[in-house]
């Protein structure tokens, strides 16, 4: 089956840690996306690679750290300056061509809660 | 002021009802416009998307773009309680610096009761 893969669905940090949440597509799409949805406030671009070994911040990049050494794969990772970490995660990914649209589709997310 | 407005609702309808969900933005420069279903503690899945204005059918879900007003919306007929979800819209701009990034509304709560 093809389609998006966050690990894991649940993740808790304690303060001061970086904890890394997975993200690999099997879809053969070149972009890649991450984004934070908190209640009430819909979902924020934090970065986002249009192909490999090169990305992009989005709105909210402050915190975050991420890596594109693969096709497949595209890591976040939640830093200790990140002070407000606990939200829902979400990566998703996207075909290139066909103009400058792109359908994202979504992974089941990761859920991160700090303790 | 935040580009994209989406009451939150929550919206709660009886079952077979129509339901109007709704979103207007502020960026003339949107050109692409989708809507997105999010089942709780779930990722979002693409419902619908349309280019510039018009209206698009598919089943029982229609979606309107009237860009001289800036607003957009969702049809839902013969509701289901299935269709009880978080309803998102986004948008975006025709390339250049607009790749890739979609721009979400907060996002409707909507309840379908038998």
């Amino acid at each position: 089956d093809g389609g998006i893969t966050q690990s894991p669905k649940y993740l808790f940090r304690k303060e001061g840690q970086n904890v890394t949440l997975s993200c690999e597509q099997n879809l053969n799409h070149d972009a890649m996306y991450w984004y934070r949805q908190d209640p009430g406030q819909g979902l924020r671009l934090i970065y986002y690679s249009q192909i490999v070994n090169d990305f992009q911040k989005g709105d909210i990049a402050e915190g975050y750290s991420v890596s594109r050494e693969k096709k497949e794969s595209f890591p976040l990772t939640v830093t200790s300056a990140q002070k407000n970490p606990t939200a829902f995660y979400l990566c998703a990914s996207s075909p290139r061509g066909r103009g400058s649209f792109e359908t994202q589709y979504f992974g089941p997310g990761t859920r991160l809660l700090v303790l | 002021q935040k580009e994209v407005e989406q009451d939150p609702g929550p919206l709660s309808v009886p079952e077979g009802a129509i339901v109007s969900l709704n979103c207007t933005y502020s960026n003339s420069a949107f050109q692409y416009f989708m809507w997105y279903r999010q089942y709780s503690r779930k990722g979002p899945e693409l419902l619908m998307y349309t280019y510039s204005s018009g209206n698009k059918e598919d089943g029982r879900f229609t979606a309107q773009v009237d860009k001289s007003s800036k607003y957009i919306s969702l049809f839902i007929r013969d509701s289901q309680p299935s269709d009880s979800a978080t309803y998102l819209c986004a948008m975006k701009g025709a390339g250049g610096t607009s790749y890739g990034k979609l721009t979400f509304g907060q996002g409707t709560i909507l309840t379908v009761h038998p």
